[in-house]
């Protein structure tokens, strides 16, 4: 079953780096994944989409602050320099035949 | 520029229907395969489902809460996407978003959609 699994939760202070995992089940190890981040009562954005091999491709206008690196079944998006504006939900996604799938999403805090 | 612009949100009650539109623009659309999510108050996103363009087939896939009570269809003729909902049950309340599925992902704003009696 292709599923996606997230933290709940992280912080890091304004200026510093964080970063966060998105974990593939067991067998999705090769899939690619998308990041989209949802600012507080705001709809989603597309951050990146992500390849098995790290490589990535960024949505309209986002800041080379925001990217994307992968190892095994996990993929990672790393936010460095933290804005304020940062602050919000985070949400992988992949797809497989006939399915999509979110994880449950990130919060980050900046502190 | 890309824009997605969904309308036909509103309150319904339970065990009826709504249909929602997404209004397409900045993009050729009949190239594009479309798919709605949902995202239940205070809850994540979920996906809805999908439809090809109709050169790979016009084919749709749903998931699993959904499938056989809702329908995704296309008009290519009016750039427009809908999401026809029957027998809505409370737990189907949410925002839903129309998005552009491909190399890259664009959003729209969405629409509230409230089921209750």
């Amino acid at each position: 079953q292709l599923v996606l699994t997230q933290s709940p939760s992280a912080s890091a202070s304004l200026g510093a780096s964080v970063k966060l995992t998105c974990t593939l089940s067991s067998g999705h190890s090769s899939y690619a994944i998308a990041w989209h981040q949802q600012q507080p009562e705001k709809g989603p954005r597309y951050l990146m989409k992500l390849n098995s091999d790290g490589s990535h491709s960024k949505g309209d206008g986002i800041p080379d602050r925001f990217s994307g690196s992968s190892s095994g079944a996990e993929r990672y998006l790393t936010i460095s320099s933290l804005q304020s504006e940062d602050e919000a939900d985070y949400y992988c996604q992949t797809w497989g035949t006939g399915i999509h799938v979110f994880g449950t999403g990130t919060k980050v805090t900046v502190l | 520029e890309v824009q997605l612009v969904e309308s036909g949100g509103g309150l319904v009650e339970p065990g009826g229907s709504l249909r929602l539109s997404c209004a397409a623009s900045g993009f050729t659309f009949s190239n594009a395969w479309m798919s709605w999510v949902r995202q239940a108050p205070g809850k994540g996103l979920e996906w809805v489902g999908r439809i090809k363009s109709k050169t790979d087939g016009g084919t749709t896939d749903y998931a699993a809460p959904v499938k056989g009570t809702f329908t995704i269809s296309r008009d290519d003729s009016k750039n427009t996407l809908y999401l026809q909902m029957n027998s809505l049950k409370t737990e189907d309340t949410a925002v839903y978003y129309c998005t552009k599925v491909g190399h890259i992902v664009y959003w729209g704003q969405g629409t509230l959609v409230t089921v209750s009696s």
